[in-house]
């Protein structure tokens, strides 16, 4: 079983849509959670962080984490060309000396 | 003013080659890193220093060899490169606070070719 899993995709939306990516994690033990976005041939920027249960809402962003079912999600509201990407999900627990251990990416395509 | 700067940003060398990559912050991050990413997207660690100091050694053959001479450089040296190197090598750094690490900000990427 893979550490930090998630669908590859490509996932297809049109423009103005709800972007759902999911992410689920094996490491009970892990404490914070990260969404990435990385455009072709360039470097990883992080969008969000979230530790706590629940929901955290940044702009058109909401990153959502349930750490009973190890599952953590970005949702994308009215989604734009420009967001088509790949969308890491990653994940670290504590006394990992800041180890980020990703997911294989999901590929987002925005159709206008 | 990049807060991560990696050099160089291309790199085409023939199998059995040495060469390094060169990797600067100017962020005051305790932390710095370096991860593989595979033609497949998937990003792994390599190394991760802090405060100069190894902290995470993944198993990476020791053909790969990083030095950190302060806190705001780590530098990656390969020795003997194989065909199987090829990948795009990330730097990172990152600060903790608290216990609670605040997330990655990553250089700008090294493509590696070795032909």
């Amino acid at each position: 079983q893979k550490e930090v899993e998630q669908n590859s995709g490509p996932l297809s939306v049109p423009e103005g849509a709800i972007a759902s990516l999911n992410c689920t994690y094996s490491d009970r033990g892990s404490q914070s959670f990260f969404w990435y976005r990385q455009y072709s041939g360039k470097s990883p920027e992080l969008i969000m962080f979230i530790y706590s249960n629940g929901d955290k809402e940044d702009g058109r962003f909401t990153a959502q984490l349930n750490k009973a079912s190890q599952y953590v999600s970005l949702l994308i509201r009215d989604s734009q060309p420009s967001d088509s990407a790949t969308y890491l999900c990653a994940v670290t627990g504590h006394n990992q000396g800041g180890k980020l251990i990703f997911g294989q990416g999901t590929e987002l395509s925005v159709k206008p | 003013d990049t807060a991560v700067s990696q050099t160089p940003k291309y790199l085409v060398t023939q199998m059995g080659n040495d060469k390094s990559i060169k990797c600067e912050q100017n962020l005051g991050h305790d932390t710095m890193y370096w991860y593989k990413q595979d033609s497949k997207k998937f990003l792994k660690i390599m190394f991760s220093y802090n405060n100069k100091e190894l902290i995470i050694n993944e198993t990476v053959p020791n053909r790969f060899s990083p030095k950190s001479p302060d806190k705001a450089h780590l530098n990656l040296h390969i020795n003997s490169l194989e065909l199987g190197d090829s990948a795009v090598y990330f730097c990172a750094s990152s600060q903790e606070g608290a216990g609670i690490n605040y997330g990655y900000t990553f250089g700008s990427g090294t493509r590696l070719t070795v032909v």
